[in-house]
């Protein structure tokens, strides 16, 4: 089966670094993507990742590596408005979106 | 602002009732899609349309109906639900409808089936 796991919920402290790991089964890759979702509001896009490596996009970097199914999303100087969920997706083999549970990241004065 | 709304935003219905959702979007996109959000679960992807043609179909129960008049506007007709479809209702649209699109999400209608 195809399967998304990222932990469930992190905490980190304002103005610190948090790194939320996504891990992926998939029936073949076609890209990864990152995507925030505050309480009560609208799941946002914040990166999509198809090559190995880093990209990095200000305050928000997003990593991948294929060849062990892994990314992560890095959150530097964090802000109390970073609290919310972060969703992992990954496009298989089918061109299929298949979606992460979500990470709930608190953050902490 | 995202671009895509949703109406109501929160909605709450018995089992016998029969109420739609609607979904805009002002992006100027050719795919729409319909995803259900419980807690603590992935994103379950419903419905997807492209130039209004329905392309998916992930084996929704038929007491879901979508309607997609045109490219702009998307719903989703209730009728006979459990308990168990209490959910977050997310509507999302993207350009082409290619999975490598970024999906641009609406707010959600929080449903609740008593």
């Amino acid at each position: 089966g195809q399967n998304i796991d990222q932990p469930t919920e992190m905490t980190a402290t304002e103005g610190a670094i948090v790194q939320i790991n996504c891990t992926y089964q998939t029936s073949g890759f076609n890209g990864l993507f990152w995507y925030q979702q505050h309480a009560g509001e609208a799941p946002t896009f914040l990166s999509y990742n198809v090559l190995d490596g880093l990209e990095e996009k200000g305050r928000f970097s997003s990593f991948l590596s294929r060849s062990k199914g892994y990314s992560y999303l890095l959150l530097k100087e964090l802000q109390m408005k970073d609290s919310a969920s972060y969703l992992c997706a990954v496009t298989d083999s089918n061109y299929q979106l298949i979606w992460g549970a979500g990470t709930k990241l608190i953050i902490k004065p | 602002e995202t671009g895509v709304t949703q109406t109501p935003r929160h909605l709450v219905m018995g089992m016998t009732n029969k109420k739609s959702l609607k979904c805009e979007q002002h992006l100027g996109h050719n795919a729409m899609y319909w995803y259900k959000q419980s807690a603590k679960k992935p994103l379950e992807l419903m419905f997807v349309y492209s130039l209004e043609e329905r392309v998916e179909n992930n084996s929704v129960p038929s007491r879901f109906s979508p309607e997609c008049p045109n490219s702009s506007h998307l719903f989703l007709h209730l009728h006979t639900l459990q308990p168990e479809d209490s959910a977050l209702y997310l509507c999302a649209s993207s350009p082409s409808g290619q999975a490598a699109d970024t999906q641009y999400f609406g707010p959600g209608t929080r449903l609740t089936v008593l």
